[in-house]
């Protein structure tokens, strides 16, 4: 098993340019999530997907797009990229919900993204 | 404020010394995660519990409900252990997580 995919690992973008950053689960999990983390500070959740056809804004959407039309696969997308959203990007996923005891959370290798 | 604080930030020990990262939080949680992230950038997960005690290899983490704190011991450190320490803590029922800031661990030999 590959477990959480995520591509690319380092993009530059201009400002106003779009982007999609792709992650894909072999796992069979129902929850994905992306996340952003900054220097000094926590993850926070932009968007969740609690299975196909079912997707969430999290604490820091604006700026973001999400789609699950797959089990496998739930793409992030950047729409007018802004230097605020040079960060990491980790997407993740779980069988059960990561509040639940069960719940182990996977982890991709992050996306490195800068906006110039 | 925020809901999920860490302690120490940053952590230097030599090699073999017994290691405590804390973790206190604000928010009502159903388990906490502690998370490891590898100096090229990886995260992955150490432990989930929602009481008392696990126990992984070198790695024990514990939890008080009650006080809303936990903790994640490293016996006999060493410098491979060097990395981030990050706690989580659920809020929702769909797994949304919160996050600490980070202790950055480095294990000198």
């Amino acid at each position: 098993n590959a477990g959480v995919t995520q591509t690319p690992k380092f993009r530059i973008l201009k400002i106003g340019q779009s982007m999609t950053l792709q992650c894909a689960q072999d796992m069979n999990h129902n929850y994905m999530y992306w996340y952003r983390q900054d220097p000094g500070m926590g993850l926070k959740l932009i968007y969740y997907s609690v299975g196909a056809g079912i997707t969430d804004k999290g604490e820091v959407p604006n700026g973001y797009n999400v789609s699950r039309s797959t089990t496998e696969d739930f793409p992030l997308r950047l729409e007018l990229a802004a230097p605020s959203q040079t960060s990491v990007y980790f997407c993740a996923s779980s069988y059960f919900p990561s509040g639940v005891n069960t719940g182990e959370l996977f982890f991709g290798e992050g996306s490195r993204l800068t906006v110039l | 404020k925020n809901e999920v604080e860490q302690s120490p930030q940053n952590l230097t020990a030599q090699e073999g010394e017994f290691i405590t990262i804390n973790c206190s939080y604000s928010v009502g949680i159903s388990a906490l995660h502690w998370l490891q992230q590898h100096p090229g950038g990886g995260i992955v997960s150490l432990f989930m519990l929602s009481s008392g005690k696990k126990k992984h290899g070198r790695l024990i983490a514990t939890i008080n409900i009650q006080e809303k704190h936990s903790s994640l011991h490293i016996t006999a450190s060493h410098p491979r252990d060097s990395a981030v320490y990050i706690c989580a803590v659920p809020i929702g029922s769909q797994g949304n997580l919160i996050f600490g800031k980070g202790t950055k661990l480095s294990v000198k030999p």
